[in-house]
């Protein structure tokens, strides 16, 4: 199964700023997606990273707040933009082959907002 | 678009199996079940996948009933690192598809 590997692994920032988390898998995949969790809850699904065209993004999520890039099969990054309390929580990357494939998480990013 | 419904906790003792039964009514066709574990401060990690009757791993079984509308991952003689949060999660990775994870269940082993 592919590794996954987030950075940074935990920040604490302003209010205002923005952030910018990266993952690398070990392999080409032909899917990565970004997921948020709040401190003992469950997973949600922020987007899909699309190689080569703009993200997917869930219900509830926007491309101005959350920008996603995707350059090549292996890499894709998350902006958490002009951040607010609101926003601390967990950032997980996942990747998968799709067709059925399970994904593989990484160890996500735990963010706090001053 | 499958919804999951899992126990929100479960105990057991070492030494025990272990099942934890996930409900998902509205499984589509081609939706496939799977099962993960997390530990606080890790990432969710891959523990069993299928479509439908068994599947064993060399960490768990998984049990699909012809309907697919249930199903139950069995952990045989968990010990206490076994302690952790089980999502099940139904998925297809097509562009119909939605990915939604259940609430998880949060299991406890005692000694």
């Amino acid at each position: 199964s592919a590794v996954i590997s987030q950075k940074p692994s935990r920040d604490i920032c302003q209010r205002g700023t923005s952030l910018t988390i990266q993952c690398q898998v070990d392999s080409q995949v032909t899917m990565m997606f970004w997921y948020r969790q709040q401190p003992g809850q469950s997973l949600t699904l922020i987007a899909t990273a699309n190689q080569g065209s703009e993200a997917t993004y869930e219900s509830g999520f926007v491309i101005d707040k959350f920008p996603i890039s995707r350059p090549n099969l292996t890499f894709s990054t998350l902006t958490v933009s002009n951040m607010s309390p609101e926003d601390s929580s967990i950032y997980l990357c996942s990747a998968g082959q799709g067709q059925n494939q399970p994904q593989h998480f990484g160890d996500g990013t735990r963010l706090s907002i001053l | 678009l499958a919804k999951t419904t899992q126990p929100i906790s479960m105990d057991s003792y070492e030494g025990q199996e272990v099942n934890i039964t996930c409900s998902h009514n509205n499984i589509a066709t081609n939706d496939y079940i799977t099962w993960y574990q997390q530990f606080p401060s890790q990432g969710p990690r891959f523990i069993i996948q299928g479509y439908k009757t068994k599947v064993t791993n060399e960490v768990a079984s998984l049990f699909i009933p012809a309907d697919r509308k249930s199903s139950t991952l069995s952990l045989p003689r968990v010990s206490l690192s076994d302690t952790a949060v089980y999502y099940c999660l139904v998925a297809s990775y097509s562009s119909a598809s939605k990915i939604i994870f259940g609430s998880g269940t949060r299991l406890s082993i005692r000694p």
